[in-house]
């Protein structure tokens, strides 16, 4: 089955830097990539997703990469605000539907 | 609003009982699923439904079950209990086409002593 692999477990940024968080996937037919935040105490919830005939896509100060090729793709925040602060996921999933094979989560602390 | 509703919210109890998770939907979700939330380790498919006449094990299915008593309700029980299945519970659901977003409900937070 599919196994998906998060980095790093913990990053702290300043307010205003950019936080990269990277996942690597194990099946080459995997072709739906979200990105999920959980906020302290609170559900996980989807920010941002890649499907694999593109190989980036942003919104507002979020954006996500794939590279098909080398079985990985990034999530990058710009500007980085408190609350940002947060768990994400990473996750894939092939053509069996909805299945979901979750990262590890990386916690991202964002300093005043 | 729809929402993915997950009862109890927060529970204790001792090694070897009989728990049981309850999660329900107003979203008309056909699919729904219980995950298992442990640090480092992610979110860990247990089971998943795609109607009410299917069930199907996930990655961590051992010591757990399940049932869809209905399109808006799939519950999760701990037939006897394990201090290692003390963790985070969560429900999501999703619609039947492939759009891959899931809705998650807002957790069960399990101690088992």
């Amino acid at each position: 089955g599919e196994n998906v692999e998060q980095h790093p477990s913990t990053l702290s940024v300043q307010e205003g830097d950019s936080a990269v968080i990277k996942c690597t996937y194990s099946d080459s037919a995997s072709n739906y990539f979200p990105w999920y935040k959980q906020e302290l105490g609170k559900r996980p919830q989807l920010i941002i997703d890649i499907r694999s005939n593109v190989g980036e896509k942003k919104d507002q100060r979020i954006a996500v990469t794939l590279n098909k090729t080398a079985k990985h793709f990034s999530l990058h925040i710009t500007e980085t605000q408190p609350e940002d602060s947060a768990v994400y996921f990473c996750a894939a999933s092939g053509n069996a539907g909805n299945m979901l094979t979750f990262g590890g989560g990386t916690r991202l602390m964002v300093k005043p | 609003d729809a929402d993915v509703t997950q009862t109890p919210r927060n529970r204790i109890t001792k090694t070897g009982k009989r728990i049981m998770l309850e999660c329900s939907q107003t979203k008309g979700h056909d699919r729904m699923y219980w995950y298992r939330q442990d640090p480092g380790l992610g979110l860990r498919l247990i089971y998943y439904s795609f109607d009410v006449k299917d069930i199907n094990k996930g990655e961590i299915s051992d010591g757990y079950s399940v049932s869809r008593q209905a399109q808006a309700k799939f519950s999760l029980s701990l037939e006897s209990a394990i201090p290692n299945q003390t963790a985070l519970y969560f429900c999501a659901t999703s619609g039947s086409g492939f759009t891959g977003e899931l809705f998650f409900g807002e957790g069960s937070r399990l101690t088992v002593l």
